[in-house]
């Protein structure tokens, strides 16, 4: 079983709907995750962190975590073109004490 | 506030060179960490450095190695260069190390070896 898994996508979906994107992870202990996003041929850019089970919303952007079931998502509202890039996921593991990457969803929003 | 800088941007090397490549942090972050990321194996830790010393390091063979100086600048070399190490060098640079801390990525470094 890998540490973080994602649907490798890609994941298509029209201009102005929700994109949702989920992530697992198998470090129980692991209390902080991330989201970045990676446009092609460029370095991943930390979009989201959140630390506690429930909610977070930042502009079009809401991550969710629910750490008994091991599962953190990301929803991306009113999804525009210039949201089609690779989400990473990546809890920090307190375990190995570092970030742990997963492969990755592809999102493609068309217009 | 000056981001996370990577040099070279890129760099062609041959089979059995070594090579280095540098990191300055964003200003008063004094953990850097190294990611290469390839196609096939995605982002993988290399190590982290916190106050000039090793952290943490990951599944990679002594080829790969770094620093940290006093003023949070990182290099990490890579000896006796192979195919498979053609990839992105990431740095990531946090105000510190360990949970809820927020890691910012430079633009990295493309390494092909030829």
């Amino acid at each position: 079983q890998k540490e973080v898994e994602q649907n490798s996508g890609p994941l298509s979906v029209p201009e102005g709907a929700i994109a949702s994107l989920n992530c697992t992870y198998s470090d129980r202990v692991s209390q902080s995750f991330f989201w970045y996003r990676q446009y092609s041929g460029k370095s991943p850019e930390l979009i989201m962190s959140i630390y506690s089970n429930g909610d977070k919303e930042d502009g079009r952007f809401t991550a969710q975590l629910n750490k008994a079931s091991q599962y953190v998502s990301l929803l991306i509202r009113d999804s525009q073109p210039s949201d089609s890039a690779t989400y990473l996921c990546a809890p920090f593991g307190a375990a190995g004490n570092k970030l742990t990457f997963g492969g990755g969803t592809r999102v493609l929003v068309k217009p | 506030k000056a981001g996370v800088t990577q040099t070279p941007r890129y760099l062609i090397k041959t089979r059995g060179q070594q090579v280095t490549l540098s990191c300055s942090p964003i200003s008063g972050h004094r953990s850097v960490s190294w990611y290469q990321q390839t196609p096939g194996q995605g982002l993988q830790f290399l190590f982290e450095y916190f106050s000039e010393t090793q952290r943490n390091k990951g599944n990679f063979p002594g080829r790969f190695s770094g620093r940290q100086f006093s003023n949070s600048r990182s290099e990490m070399n890579v000896s006796t260069l192979e195919l498979g190490d053609s990839a992105l060098y990431l740095c990531a640079s946090s105000l510190v190390t360990g949970q809820n801390t927020e890691a910012f990525f430079g633009q990295g470094t493309r390494l092909t070896v030829v």
